[in-house]
């Protein structure tokens, strides 16, 4: 079975230029998080999304957002990228909404801001 | 709010060997769930381990164990018998419990690089 996906794997963009994200969840799965994590960081959570509803958001600005598909699907939007938005991010999907399951990470998109 | 320490950046261990990675968390919980995660170099995160806090046995898978001292809030990972495929950056996280109005987030901790050498 195909574990969490994201694309693109690397992708390099310039300062104000916006950047889109795409995670496919584990088949089964309806919850989608998103988590950033900067180098020698631990992950810092974004959003959570449940049934296409957001469920949970961290602190970060308004040029984020996300939204999920009937598909379970996810995409993040990050707007006016700044040299901070550096990191890689991280998509992780579980069963249930705030089940204590398994949360599933998958191998992230490395976002360089120039 | 709660936050999740871990004071030990880098660690090494001898091939074989026992190590015991750190980790402190506060929060005014009463209910919640614990993990470690290990990231490799290839970078997807998995879940090593993981302990609910209303159970007083530590929790344990293989080589891996813990040991959870809730008063003091303290969960230490111990990894015996080291491999060089346990090589990778260790995190410990925190999530509330549901009934605390979890949202399914994680609170993660610096990481800490372990290097397994043979």
């Amino acid at each position: 079975d195909a574990g969490v996906t994201q694309s693109p794997t690397h992708l390099i963009k310039t300062r104000g230029q916006h950047v889109t994200l795409r995670c496919s969840p584990i088949s089964g799965h309806k919850s989608v998080s998103w988590y950033q994590q900067v180098l020698g960081q631990g992950p810092q959570f974004i959003f959570q999304y449940y049934e296409k509803e957001e469920r949970g958001r961290g602190n970060f600005p308004d040029r984020f957002s996300a939204r999920q598909f009937p598909n379970y699907s996810s995409e993040l939007n990050v707007n006016a990228l700044l040299l901070g938005d550096s990191a890689l991010y991280l998509c992780a999907s579980r069963w249930g909404s705030v089940a204590t399951g398994e949360l599933f990470f998958g191998e992230g998109s490395r976002l360089t801001v120039l | 709010a709660q936050t999740v320490t871990q004071s030990q950046p880098e660690m090494s261990v001898q091939e074989a060997e026992t190590v015991t990675l750190s980790c402190t968390y506060d929060t005014s919980e009463n209910n919640y769930y614990l993990f470690w995660y290990k990231q490799p170099p290839s970078r997807q995160m998995i879940l090593v381990i993981r302990q609910e806090a209303y159970k007083q046995q530590n929790a344990t898978e293989n080589r891996f164990s813990v040991n959870f001292q809730k008063a003091a809030k303290s969960f230490s990972l111990k990894i015996s018998d080291s491999q060089l495929g346990d090589t990778a950056m260790y995190f410990c996280a925190f999530m509330k419990h549901v009934r605390s109005g979890n949202t399914g987030k994680l609170i993660f901790g610096q990481g800490t690089t372990l290097q397994v050498k043979p």
